[in-house]
């Protein structure tokens, strides 16, 4: 079966320090991936999504960055971040079709100071 | 853009009552549909897909209906239970859309004994 595996589950870092989230799925191959942030009070926002490594599709303009190093692995980074970025980071996988569900990991609850 | 909305933002029921969650969107062009339940503090768990050719879509207690003309869905929850509390979210993924979910806000449910 297929699993999602997110880490950290609890983050807390200073204004102005990088970051790195990392997303790995096992079970599948060639998942689509994403990123998804979800702010106290507001929906879930789709920040990235990947069908493949090395492709990356931003869906908002922001302070942050992703990358797929590897067929099942997505990474969430910043160089610098703001106390904006704060708030609950969720990835996901898909199979390549729109006919299947989107399965999410536990998050990563950011809380920057 | 499509915008979803749900509605009621929370609702708390005694337990063993049937209810029904609310979900509208703007786009009626949508691919599919999705119910997902988050606990607090963890990820989504996907409960129900609905093909945008499917009227409805079923799984033990739960009955998502759908209605593109309309633009609506809603969630059926029967019989109750404690366990249910959660937040609901339904999602949708537009025609032309790729694998893009927009999420609407969501419904807290509390299950009272």
């Amino acid at each position: 079966s297929q699993t999602i595996h997110q880490w950290p589950a609890t983050l807390v870092q200073p204004v102005g320090s990088p970051l790195s989230l990392e997303c790995t799925v096992e079970g599948t191959s060639n998942p689509n991936l994403y990123w998804y942030r979800q702010a106290a009070g507001r929906g879930l926002q789709l920040l990235f999504y990947s069908v493949g490594i090395g492709q990356i599709s931003s869906e908002v303009p922001q302070n942050l960055s992703a990358s797929r190093p590897q067929d099942r692995q997505f990474i969430l980074s910043s160089k610098k971040l703001l106390l904006s970025d704060s708030g609950f980071y969720l990835c996901a996988w898909s199979v390549y079709t729109r006919d299947q569900p989107q399965h999410f990991g536990d998050g990563t609850r950011l809380s920057i100071l | 853009k499509q915008e979803v909305t749900q509605i009621p933002a929370a609702l708390s029921v005694p337990e063993g009552e049937n209810l029904v969650l609310n979900c509208s969107f703007t786009d009626s062009a949508i691919y599919n549909l999705q119910w997902f339940r988050q606990d607090p503090g963890k990820g989504l768990t996907s409960l129900l897909l609905i093909q945008s050719s499917q009227r409805e879509q079923t799984s033990g207690r739960l009955n998502a209906s759908l209605d593109k003309s309309s633009g609506r869905s809603t969630l059926y929850i029967a019989a109750s239970q404690p366990g249910d509390s959660a937040t609901y979210l339904c999602a949708s993924i537009l025609t032309g859309g790729g694998n893009k979910l927009t999420f609407g806000t969501g419904t807290q449910l509390k299950v009272e004994l």
